[in-house]
């Protein structure tokens, strides 16, 4: 059941550079979109969602675009920075339920 | 900030024994989850409570499961008769409302041995 991809297992970039992760779902009933970042040894941290009657949404360093024709998101993250040197969960809820689908994860390493 | 907890961090116990894991959810958030993720696989959706029953869970949360939110802070996960495959990461998640993002604690490593 892949109803959330992330075809990247891991990610390499430049300090400084934008980080571009992405992500692909197969749902058509999803409508809320979310990104987490997770740590070792720590729970998945809520950084930015974005509904589906948008197609961008912007925080900080942190913009989330969503392609629903081709029913595809991206986050980008500019400038990258150490500290984002993470997992970065793509995730999706929608229709009438409630629960959260995840992505694999992609491994972002910010390289100094 | 806010933040879910969950004890313990780290639960080591026999197969076939009965595990309770523990969360505080943010206090004035009203809608709860339990997900898990198994060593190098996704975090997955096992159930979610809302208005003290259950509003939906996944075909994971067989009769070997239960939640309960026994008071007004606690919300609680158990698993009667633990088996090796339960062994996983468990995380508690709540939200406000819908329409607001889940928040999850930083997890409960269970090892069935």
């Amino acid at each position: 059941d892949q109803q959330v991809k992330q075809n990247s297992p891991s990610l390499s970039v430049q300090e400084g550079r934008i980080s571009i992760l992405n992500c692909d779902y197969t749902n058509s009933m999803f409508d809320y979109f979310l990104w987490y970042k997770k740590y070792p040894a720590e729970g998945p941290t809520f950084l930015i969602s974005i509904s589906s009657i948008k197609d961008k949404n912007e925080d900080g360093r942190f913009t989330v675009f969503l392609n629903k024709s081709a029913k595809h998101l991206s986050l980008h993250i500019v400038p990258s920075q150490p500290g984002d040197s993470a997992v970065y969960f793509c995730a999706a809820s929608g229709g009438r339920d409630d629960k959260i689908i995840f992505g694999k994860g992609t491994r972002l390493h910010i390289l100094p | 900030e806010p933040e879910v907890t969950q004890t313990p961090s780290h639960q080591v116990t026999q197969m076939g024994q009965e595990v309770i894991l523990r969360c505080v959810p943010i206090s004035n958030h009203l809608y709860f989850y339990w997900y898990r993720q198994i060593l190098g696989q996704k975090v997955e959706f096992l159930v979610s409570f809302y208005n003290n029953e259950i509003s939906e869970k996944s075909e994971i949360f067989d009769d070997q499961f239960s939640v309960e939110r026994p008071d007004g802070s606690n919300f609680t996960l158990k698993i009667r008769s633990t088996k090796l495959e339960d062994s996983a990461m468990y995380f508690c998640a709540s939200r406000r409302q819908e329409g607001q993002p889940q928040h999850f604690g930083d997890g409960t490593r269970l090892s069935i041995l």
